[in-house]
C-alpha cells in the first residue's frame, strides 16, 4: 500500500501570496497524481491530473509539478475563493488520498 | 454536463447494511469510457476510496473494505450502487459517488488507474441505534 503524506497540515496565508503545497508518496507513482480542492459543505473539485495538467476550467494560477515520489501544487497569487482544503491522490494501485492541507486566511 | 446524485437512507442501524445509489446524467455508464466510484469522508477527516466499477461489472475495492463492500451497476437505469454490510459507527461518513477517468493500467495488479473528474454532492450516512 502506498502512503500519501501532505505537508504542511495547515497554511496561514494572505490574499495575493504565492502558496506551495507538498505531497509525498512512499513509493514512486510516476506522474499518476491528482490534486483536488474542497470547500466546506462541498464535494472535492479536480484541479490537476497527471501531476501537472490543469483540469477544464481551472485558473492558470494553479500549477502542479513533480514525478516519482515528490509533488507540489502551487497557487501563484492566492485569491479569496482559494481558501479551502487541498488533497492529493496517487492513482497507482490501489489509489489513496493524502490527509489534506488547509489553506486559511492569515 | 455530467451530474451524479447520491440517494439512500441517512440513518442505518449498527450491524445492518448501508445501501446507496448514484444516478448519472449527462453520460452513459455503458459507453465504457469511464469507471464509476464511491469515495467516503468521515466527519472532519480526509477522503477514503471505497471502490469502482465498470459497466461490464468488473470491480476493484479498497483492500481495507473489500470484505464488506459491494458495488453493482444497472445500465438500464444508468445508475450504480454501493452496499456496505455489517456497519458500525466508524462507517458514519459522507459518501460520494464520482466518475473515474482511467489514466493507465497496472499489469501486475490488474488495476485500472484513475482520477475523479465529476463528483456527486455527497450523502451523509449516520450509523446509530
Amino acid at each position: 500500500e502506498i502512503v500519501v503524506t501532505q505537508s504542511p497540515a495547515t497554511l496561514s496565508v494572505s490574499p495575493g501570496e504565492r502558496v506551495t503545497l507538498s505531497c509525498r508518496t512512499s513509493q514512486g507513482v510516476s506522474n499518476n497524481l491528482a490534486w483536488y480542492q474542497q470547500k466546506p459543505g462541498q464535494a472535492p473539485r479536480l484541479l490537476i491530473y497527471s501531476a501537472s495538467i490543469r483540469a477544464t476550467g481551472v485558473p492558470a494560477r494553479f500549477s502542479g509539478s513533480g514525478s516519482g515520489t515528490e509533488f507540489t501544487l502551487t497557487i501563484g497569487s492566492l485569491q479569496s475563493e482559494d481558501f479551502a482544503v487541498y488533497y492529493c491522490q496517487q492513482y497507482n494501485a490501489p489509489t489513496a488520498f493524502g490527509q489534506g492541507t488547509t489553506v486559511e486566511i492569515k | 454536463q455530467v451530474q451524479l446524485v447520491e440517494s439512500g437512507p441517512g440513518l442505518v442501524r449498527p450491524s445492518q447494511t448501508l445501501s446507496l445509489t448514484c444516478d448519472v446524467s449527462g453520460d452513459s455508464i455503458n459507453s465504457g469510457a469511464h469507471w464509476w466510484s464511491w469515495v467516503r469522508q468521515h466527519p472532519g477527516k480526509g477522503l477514503e476510496w471505497i471502490g469502482y466499477i465498470h459497466y461490464s461489472g468488473s470491480t476493484f475495492y479498497n483492500p481495507s473494505l473489500q470484505s464488506r463492500a459491494t458495488i453493482s451497476v444497472d445500465t438500464s437505469k444508468n445508475h450504480y450502487s454501493l452496499n456496505l454490510n455489517s456497519v458500525t459507527a466508524a462507517d458514519t461518513a459522507v459518501y460520494y459517488c464520482a466518475r473515474v477517468v482511467v489514466g493507465g493500467y497496472d499489469t501486475l495488479t490488474g488495476y485500472y488507474l484513475g482520477y475523479f473528474d465529476f463528483w456527486g454532492q455527497g450523502s451523509l450516512v449516520t450509523v446509530s441505534s
